[in-house]
């Protein structure tokens, strides 16, 4: 089956823990995209990834670490640093096509609570 | 940056009837706006999207309208049935630089049987 996984679905946290979370796709994608919800909010980008070795900061990257090591993978790692992590991750992939925005596909998410 | 804006945050319509949300979105470069919905617990799954090179785009029961010149776009549903019920989120993106979705808030919708 083709598609994006994130794993785990759900994970606990306690306070002063790293944490990585995992992000995986077989559509062959060269992008890659972290995004955070809250409750009745809307998603909010993290980091994203053009290519394989090079990553950027998003919005809201403060707390927040990742590498684009294999064009398949996208660990998020959250560190202590982040005061407020409780959160729904999203993480998506899409082509990159070098002359229009191509579709995002996104996983099913992992639930990130703190304790 | 970009800021993109939907209205309403909740709708509840009767099975059968029309929905529409609304989207406003502040930067003029941006030409790609996608419409996705989320079930709860899920990741968002995409339904249908537009470019600014056109100004309405259709898929069954659902149709997309783009107004450049306003900056607003808006999703139409008709004939809901009850597994419309759902948040659905309005986005917005740029050909240049960071390719990265501007979503809107979210409005959830619920179709009443």
């Amino acid at each position: 089956d083709g598609g994006i996984t994130q794993s785990p679905k759900y994970l606990f946290r306690k306070e002063g823990q790293n944490v990585t979370l995992s992000c995986e796709q077989n559509l062959n994608h060269d992008a890659m995209y972290w995004y955070r919800q809250d409750p009745g909010q809307g998603l909010r980008l993290i980091y994203y990834s053009q290519i394989v070795n090079d990553f950027q900061k998003g919005d809201i990257a403060e707390g927040y670490s990742v590498s684009r090591e294999k064009k398949e993978s996208f660990p998020l790692t959250v560190t202590s640093a982040q005061k407020n992590p409780t959160a729904f991750y999203l993480c998506a992939s899409s082509f990159n096509s070098p002359y229009s925005t191509d579709t995002q596909y996104f996983g099913p998410g992992t639930r990130l609570t703190v304790l | 940056g970009e800021n993109v804006e939907q209205h309403p945050s909740t709708l509840s319509v009767q099975e059968g009837d029309s929905a529409v949300i609304k989207c406003t979105y502040s930067d003029s470069a941006s030409n790609y706006f996608p419409w996705y919905k989320q079930e709860l617990g899920k990741g968002p799954q995409l339904i249908i999207d537009i470019r600014s090179n056109v100004g309405e785009k259709k898929d069954q029961r659902i149709a997309v309208t783009l107004n450049k010149t306003a900056k607003h776009f808006s999703l139409h549903i008709t004939e809901t049935q009850p597994e419309d019920s759902a948040v659905y989120f309005c986005a917005a993106s740029k050909d240049t630089g960071r390719r990265a979705l501007t979503f809107g808030s979210g409005t959830r919708l619920q179709v009443q049987p």
